[in-house]
């Protein structure tokens, strides 16, 4: 167990639908990553933030949107949803916020069904 | 253009035939390198971290290795409870992680 948490676990939906996803990082952790991982395919990075601001983005479409709270708790938010949206949806957090060199840990994702 | 190459892409082993997987690199500013396992289907596990050349770190049946180009992973006499991919990644100038594709590895009994 990582200490990263993920929910929902699974997620069905309909084309055009808007989902949010939600991810609580590990105690004292400040960073929170989002991954995209479609079938049989590499981990793609979407976004990144740091004690509430937006520190980098990697290849998130426009539909999607992420935001980090107070309490540093996650959510990303995925609309206008498409068939190519279904993946597993990873969330990683790590201590530092990109000045040091920490490692990752990784919840254990939601998948997400888009039909 | 900053990338990491991880081969094989799959490498199937009898259980206890030592091998090693491949993750090679062209980064500028390298800040550190990642090895991660991924079960099918659950969150990559952080197995190493690797900083500079010549180092190297080992946990069970597994020692990771790193030159200036590239990382070792190197696996002994495996076990069929290490069939996972193992992913490698490469943290740039701006610690921001560049990721491999992974190996897919299957341990036969």
């Amino acid at each position: 167990d990582s200490g990263v948490t993920q929910t929902p676990k699974h997620l069905i939906t309909a084309t055009g639908q808007r989902v949010t996803l939600r991810c609580s990082p590990r105690s004292g952790d400040l960073s929170v990553y989002w991954y995209q991982q479609s079938l049989d395919q590499g981990l793609q990075f979407l976004i990144h933030y740091y004690n509430g601001e937006e520190r980098a983005k990697g290849n998130i479409l426009e539909r999607f949107s992420a935001q980090q709270f107070p309490d540093l708790h996650s959510e990303l938010n995925l609309s206008s949803l498409e068939l190519g949206d279904s993946a597993l949806y990873f969330c990683a957090s790590s201590a530092s916020g990109g000045l040091v060199l920490n490692e990752q840990f990784f919840g254990p994702g939601t998948r997400l069904t888009v039909l | 253009e900053d990338q990491v190459t991880q081969s094989p892409e799959a490498l199937r082993l009898q259980e206890g035939e030592s091998s090693s997987l491949n993750c090679s690199y062209t980064v500028s500013g390298l800040r550190g390198l990642f090895w991660y396992r991924q079960d099918p289907g659950k969150g990559p596990e952080f197995l190493f971290t690797l900083y500079s050349a010549g180092e190297e770190k080992e946990k069970e049946r597994l020692k990771a290795t790193l030159t200036k180009k590239e990382s070792f992973l190197h696996i002994t006499a495996p076990k069929p409870e290490d069939s996972a991919t193992y992913l490698c990644a490469v943290s740039d100038s701006n610690y921001q992680l560049i990721w491999g594709a992974g190996t897919k590895l299957i341990i036969k009994p």
